[in-house]
């Protein structure tokens, strides 16, 4: 997985209870992604950053937030966790710098969360 | 005009025989087109990409056919194999923000 860990793999957590998930990676790779995957829509991006403190809105960013004080850390936030958030996320990351394909993103192992 | 539009949702195929897995997009802008592999329980990862500038990319038993009058493009799996059931996700790009916008998956089961 890239050098790529998220934490926690798994977590169920309560309505209104404020979750934050983490993507660390060891790449040093400048783009950081989170996504959310639910059947029968694909990978849809919440938020992304392209550098320290640098971040932006992706197509479902509604209901979370996220921050990126270190190069390696990306941390996704739910403020107060509903039960249309229950999903699948996966932290990706890229470097336009590497590679053949600058645009290629590599995906962590994912996090599984069950809003009750 | 942001869509990748993915098809079939779903495919079986007997081993050995060829997977065909298709997408289409409106935005001429776009000029970066991969292909994803998803296993379960696990993160999607880059099969093999594409730009306009061939029509074709082959690696191993993998192609991606590019018809860029059309705005489509595909991939095609040789021999399919039961190794080979995973979801598939097609992706396109424009470069200017590394950001991708995905097709919406295909869920491929290859029957021994």
């Amino acid at each position: 997985d890239a050098g790529i860990t998220q934490s926690p793999r798994h977590k169920v957590t309560e309505t209104g209870t404020p979750v934050t998930l983490r993507c660390h990676q060891t790449e040093n790779h400048r783009y950081m992604y989170w996504y959310r995957q639910d059947p029968g829509h694909g990978l849809r991006l919440i938020h992304y950053s392209y550098g320290v403190k640098d971040t932006d809105k992706g197509e479902v960013s509604d209901g979370y937030s996220v921050s990126r004080s270190k190069t390696e850390d990306f941390l996704l936030t739910l403020e107060s966790a509903t039960s249309s958030q229950t999903s699948v996320y996966f932290c990706a990351i890229s470097d336009p710098t590497s590679g053949t394909y600058q645009e290629t993103q590599y995906f962590g192992p994912g996090t599984r969360l069950l809003v009750l | 005009q942001q869509q990748v539009k993915q098809s079939p949702q779903s495919l079986i195929v007997q081993k050995g025989g060829i997977s065909i897995i298709n997408c289409a997009y409106e935005n001429t802008a776009f000029d970066y087109f991969p292909w994803y592999q998803q296993f379960p329980g696990k993160g999607p990862a880059l099969l093999i990409a594409i730009r306009p500038d061939v029509s074709e990319k082959k690696e191993g038993r993998f192609t991606i056919s590019f018809n860029k009058s059309a705005k489509q493009f595909s991939l095609h799996i040789m021999d399919s194999q039961p190794g080979d059931s995973a979801t598939y996700f097609c992706a396109a790009s424009t470069g200017s923000n590394y950001q991708l916008i995905w097709g919406a998956g295909t869920k491929l089961i290859i029957k021994p």
